[in-house]
């Protein structure tokens, strides 16, 4: 167990680019949720994936912003055309298929910084 | 719509002493699993402690213990000699038996542990 890893851990980029972040789960874990932090803020969850399948998308998830998860595996988010309000920390978390409220195991997630 | 409230932005506790952080949720649910998790500066979430909501007992993981009251949505966090390691910000969470099990998150308590 590698844990969930996140990358980059840090993004800084100009208004108007794109931007494409990476999240590998714990193998074998077959969900994986996106999450957004902004400053003094709990994160707030953006989609979920169960294998490769995006079941679930908040109303955060506008149409600039795209999520894949292609084998089941790794999954990346990507963002187009970034905004000022886009400046936030992205989490990613996975958790095993099986079970009912089992929890969910946390990336370090990647700062975006939009300049 | 789902609400996690923490009602205290920030909290300080000397080195082996008791403290206690508030919680309270709001859903229409009755089917619901709730969390602690901890937020290390600049590191990664980490789950403190799990409730199951149609369990009357309380969960306990070593120094840490909830005090679940259902009626009232309250599920607050105990934590029992504190140590230096302890400081993080902690975040309260809910999440439903069924669906997507995406966490809802409050706006986090930062506690200090002060030596």
């Amino acid at each position: 167990d590698t844990g969930v890893s996140q990358d980059p851990r840090h993004k800084i980029t100009k208004r108007g680019q794109n931007v494409t972040f990476r999240c590998d789960p714990i193998s074998e874990h077959n969900r994986l949720y996106w999450y957004r932090q902004t400053l003094g803020q709990g994160p707030e969850f953006l989609t979920y994936f169960q294998n490769e399948a995006q079941l679930e998308k908040s109303r955060l998830l506008s149409d600039r912003f795209s999520a894949e998860r292609p084998k089941g595996s790794f999954s990346t988010l990507e963002i187009q055309r970034t905004e000022q309000g886009d400046s936030a920390m992205y989490l990613c978390a996975s958790s095993p298929g099986t079970g009912l409220g089992q929890p969910q195991h946390f990336g370090d997630g990647t700062r975006l910084s939009i300049l | 719509a789902q609400t996690v409230t923490q009602s205290q932005p920030e909290m300080s506790v000397q080195e082996a002493e008791t403290v206690t952080l508030s919680c309270t949720y709001d859903t229409s649910e009755n089917n619901y699993y709730l969390f602690w998790y901890k937020q290390p500066p600049s590191r990664q979430m980490i789950l403190v402690i799990r409730q199951e909501a149609y369990k009357q007992q309380n969960a306990t993981e070593n120094r840490f213990s909830v005090n679940f009251q259902k009626a009232a949505k309250s599920f607050s966090l105990k934590i029992s000699d504190s140590q230096l390691g302890d400081t993080a910000m902690y975040f309260c969470a809910f999440t439903f038996r069924t669906g997507a099990n995406n966490l809802f998150f409050g706006t986090g308590t930062r506690l200090t542990v002060i030596p």
